[in-house]
């Protein structure tokens, strides 16, 4: 239904790499977000931005930044990831009229 | 702190019986109240959606019953079949800082026996 996408799906790493987490839509949507789920729980809303060269911080203090250079792209990055980063991240996007919102997939992060 | 409190955390159901998830918030600002269904290894879906100035909205075998003065609000699910079986969140939505963010329950794990 979505046409918001993650990649990858599934990351397995070791403590201390660099990795991005990459999201893209091609609804065109100015609003962008990043929520993270431990599995079966509550999403925490961690990076928002309102469109090309925004970025805001959510609810959740989160280790990672992201970036928005192009309307459709909104990646995440963790500099050193830790085993306290395993987690599944989402990325979504939404529209003002009518107000909705649309998930990706997830990307399941598991940093040994 | 928790903006929106939903209950009960798990469910099980009988398949053809009645599903029903509460949700309570306390911000009145809040201005959209949708409901996420989400399967394993899968992102939410929008289920169903309302506004606060309506106090009922029904598609299919799902029904949100929207009770403005209480702050609380729950999502129905007729003829339960175990196609159902899933993760739903409430969530409720308000403008802020120049976005509409939105705000999620606890989630509950609903299991419909066949």
């Amino acid at each position: 239904e979505a046409d918001i996408y993650q990649t990858p799906r599934y990351l397995v790493i070791g403590t201390g790499k660099k990795i991005t987490l990459e999201c893209s839509q091609t609804m065109g949507h100015d609003k962008m977000y990043w929520y993270q789920q431990d599995p079966g729980m509550e999403l925490h809303l961690i990076h928002y931005s309102y469109g090309v060269n925004s970025t805001e911080k959510g609810d959740l203090s989160s280790e990672s930044t992201v970036s928005r250079i192009r309307t459709e792209h909104f990646p995440l990055t963790l500099e050193s990831a830790r085993p306290s980063h395993t987690s599944q991240y989402l990325c979504a996007s939404s529209r003002l009229t009518p107000l909705r919102w649309y998930f990706g997939p997830g990307t399941r992060l598991t940093v040994l | 702190q928790q903006q929106v409190k939903q209950s009960p955390q798990s469910l099980i159901v009988q398949k053809g019986g009645i599903s029903i998830i509460n949700c309570a918030y306390e911000n009145t600002a809040f201005d959209y109240f949708p409901w996420y269904q989400q399967f394993p290894g899968k992102g939410p879906a929008l289920l169903i959606a309302i506004r606060p100035d309506v106090s009922e909205k029904k598609e299919g075998r799902f029904t949100i019953s929207f009770n403005k003065s209480a702050k609380q609000f729950s999502l129905h699910i007729m003829d339960s079949q175990p196609g159902d079986s899933a993760t739903y969140f409430c969530a409720a939505s308000i403008w802020q800082t120049g976005a509409n963010n939105l705000f999620f329950g606890t989630g509950t794990r609903l299991t419909v026996i066949p």
